[in-house]
């Protein structure tokens, strides 16, 4: 089945720095990459999203590059800010409506 | 309206008791989702429904069974639950095409005694 990775486990920035967060996955059959922030006590909220027939998305501070061939998809924020400290999943899709997630980092962006 | 709603919030119960959790959503989407979640670690998928069928069950036990009585409405039944089964209890859904976003619900926190 599908397997995606996903580094580092934990991200500290200072506030206005960047922060890349990388996955790969294993089934060149997933078309679709979303990235989820999900905050403390609340469910995953999607921020942004990239299919298989795109090499980046980019929505305001937010990034996203997927390279096909090396099987890898990768998070960029920019300026970031205190606000942006969260748990950031990645997940793939490959059939159905199934996402497998990746393991999850947990962002701290001090002030 | 793109929201998700999830009741109740917090529930604890016993290991004998039943319970349900309910989830609701009113963006037309025909694919509803149920997933467990520990802390620190990522959503894991318990069940799919697809059209208010039952399309995928990740081998979950018995003592979970899940219900859609129409396109909006999903529950879950909770029986003899035991204490490892707390956790975030996620509810999702989405349009049924494939690589579609999945809208999460803020979660059932659950604590089985």
């Amino acid at each position: 089945g599908e397997n995606v990775e996903q580094h580092p486990s934990t991200l500290s920035v200072q506030e206005g720095d960047s922060a890349v967060i990388k996955c790969t996955y294993s089934d060149s059959a997933s078309n679709y990459f979303p990235w989820y922030k999900q905050e403390l006590g609340k469910g995953p909220q999607l921020i942004i999203d990239i299919r298989s027939n795109v090499g980046e998305k980019k929505d305001q501070r937010i990034a996203v590059t997927l390279n096909k061939t090396a099987k890898h998809f990768s998070l960029h924020i920019t300026e970031t800010q205190p606000e942006d400290s969260a748990v950031y999943f990645c997940a793939a899709s490959r059939r159905g409506n199934q996402f497998y997630f990746g393991t999850g980092t947990s962002l701290t962006v001090i002030p | 309206d793109t929201e998700v709603t999830q009741t109740p919030k917090h529930l604890v119960m016993g290991m004998t008791n039943k319970k349900s959790l309910k989830c609701e959503q009113h963006m037309g989407h025909r694919a509803m989702y149920w997933y467990k979640q520990k802390a620190k670690k990522p959503p894991e998928l318990m069940f799919v429904y697809s059209y208010e069928k039952l399309s995928i069950n990740e081998s979950v036990p018995s003592r979970f069974s899940p219900e859609c009585p129409n396109s909006s409405l999903l529950n879950l039944h909770l029986h003899a639950l035991q204490p490892e089964d707390s956790a975030l209890y996620l509810c999702a859904s989405s349009q049924v095409n494939r690589g579609r976003e999945q809208f999460f619900g803020p979660g059932t926190r659950l604590t089985v005694l």
